[in-house]
């Protein structure tokens, strides 16, 4: 069956940064593009950025285009999200999300989290 | 960025009432609009995507409607595993989720 399976839980000092990683497998992982969506304590969802795997072509939303790196590696069928310049309001739940289907970029499966905390 | 703007914020219902979740976006999205249902702890789930299409293994239940800006989650008969927060989102232009209904046993 479809999985994503996220990292490990991660504690950082302001202004660094950290890198989270997505396995995934059941599937071809070209065939499907990956979002990463973050939440906050107690708090809403928020899109953080989409790739499309094919072609490597990765979208971020504004609020974080000058800190937030997507890629992938098609030999392990991972996805990676850096967040650079790390602050307190940066401490979250971090998810995984694979399209629901190859045409439509919707959040179909999702990994099981990884929860970031800043902290100096 | 397309605002996306859920009502109510909270919602108290009884086991087996019909329940309404409305959407609204702050300009036209077609149907480029999903929902999802998140419990304490949990990842989101995917419950609607294109207004209106259910998610594989989704009960019958839930049915979405709606276009352009305004939308609806309906839910028939609420069960108890139903008690949980409801998250509409766009994805015509990059994705914008509304702040959430939480369904709340009354």
């Amino acid at each position: 069956q479809v999985q994503l399976v996220q990292s490990g839980a991660e504690v950082k000092k302001p202004g660094a940064s950290v890198r989270l990683s997505c396995k995934t497998s059941g599937y071809t992982f070209t065939n499907f593009g990956v979002s990463w969506v973050r939440q906050a304590p107690g708090q809403g969802l928020e899109w953080m950025g989409w790739i499309s795997v094919d072609n490597g072509g990765p979208i971020s939303a504004q609020k974080f285009q000058d800190r937030v790196t997507i890629s992938t590696d098609t030999s392990t069928a991972t996805v990676y999200m850096d967040l650079r310049r790390l602050t307190s309001d940066d401490t979250a739940v971090y998810y995984c999300a694979r399209d629901v289907r190859w045409d439509v970029a919707v959040a179909g499966v999702w990994g099981q989290g990884t929860l970031v905390t800043v902290s100096s | 960025e397309i605002v996306m703007t859920q009502s109510p914020a909270t919602l108290s219902v009884s086991p087996g009432e019909r329940v309404t979740l409305s959407c609204r976006a702050s300009q036209s999205i077609s149907s480029n609009l999903a929902w999802y249902q998140q419990k304490p702890g949990q990842a989101p789930r995917l419950l609607i995507y294109g207004a209106s299409t259910r998610a594989t293994g989704i009960p019958a239940r839930f049915s979405g409607s709606g276009s352009e800006t305004d939308f609806t989650l309906t839910i028939n008969s609420l069960q108890s595993e139903d008690f949980a927060i409801y998250y509409c989102q766009q994805y015509v232009d990059r994705w914008t989720f509304g702040q959430g209904t939480k369904v709340e046993i009354k």
